[in-house]
């Protein structure tokens, strides 16, 4: 079946690096995305990468993809109080179906 | 620009009771989708949409049903609602003519049915 997996939970302490690991289905996905959920809220795109891509650096977000393992990775640098959320990956198994297929989700808990 | 909308944001019903959730975006969007959210199962796709007057059904379509008549708007109809449709819904659009195409959700809303 199509899914799309990730840890559960993982803690951090503030100041410190994340890692949030998802391994995807389809290695013809052709983006693959990073969104984030705050408590209360809907989903928000936090970054994406394109398949062609082995990694994608934003800021104190660095996406790294293996595409012959079917991996893909975010971390999060100096991770802050308000990073603490929900982080889900997502892919585009079916190009140009658009149906997206989620991971379950990382709850990020970040220790002040 | 207010993007994606929700209403209500909680609800409860009783079982065997019918409610429509509604969702409208305004960003001209064509593709618009509702999920449902339980923990430990990420987001499963109930039904979407990819134009005014085209609908079809996603992952998990049971006990829904959807319309769309313009493509501001994607309504979410419960027909007798179960407690296994307690759940979180989100309604999320997006524009896949502009290559990548990420979804935009609204707030969602929280449905509890006792």
């Amino acid at each position: 079946g199509e899914d799309v997996e990730q840890s559960l939970f993982l803690s951090v302490r503030e100041g410190d690096s994340s890692v949030i690991n998802c391994t995807y289905t389809d290695s013809s996905s052709t983006y693959l995305y990073w969104y984030k959920q705050e408590p209360g809220a809907g989903l928000q795109l936090l970054t994406y990468i394109f398949s062609n891509m082995d990694m994608k650096q934003d800021q104190r977000l660095t996406v790294l993809l293996n595409k012959k393992d079917k991996h893909l990775s975010l971390r999060i640098a100096d991770t802050q109080t308000g990073d603490s959320a929900i982080y889900f990956c997502a892919e585009i198994p079916t190009s140009g179906t658009y149906k997206y297929i989620f991971g379950t989700g990382t709850r990020l808990k970040v220790l002040a | 620009n207010a993007g994606v909308t929700q209403t209500p944001k909680f609800q409860v019903l009783k079982t065997g009771q019918s409610m429509t959730l509604q969702c409208a975006q305004d960003m001209n969007h064509e593709y618009m989708s509702w999920y449902r959210q339980d923990p430990g199962m990420g987001l499963r796709l109930i039904h979407y949409s990819v134009g005014a007057g085209i609908t079809d059904q996603g992952e998990v379509p049971n006990g829904y049903n959807v319309s769309r008549s313009t493509t501001e708007d994607f309504p979410l109809r419960l027909l007798s609602a179960a407690p296994s449709q307690t759940s979180v819904y989100f309604c999320a659009s997006n524009d896949p003519g502009s290559g990548n195409s990420p979804l935009h959700f609204g707030n969602g809303t929280r449905l509890t049915v006792t």
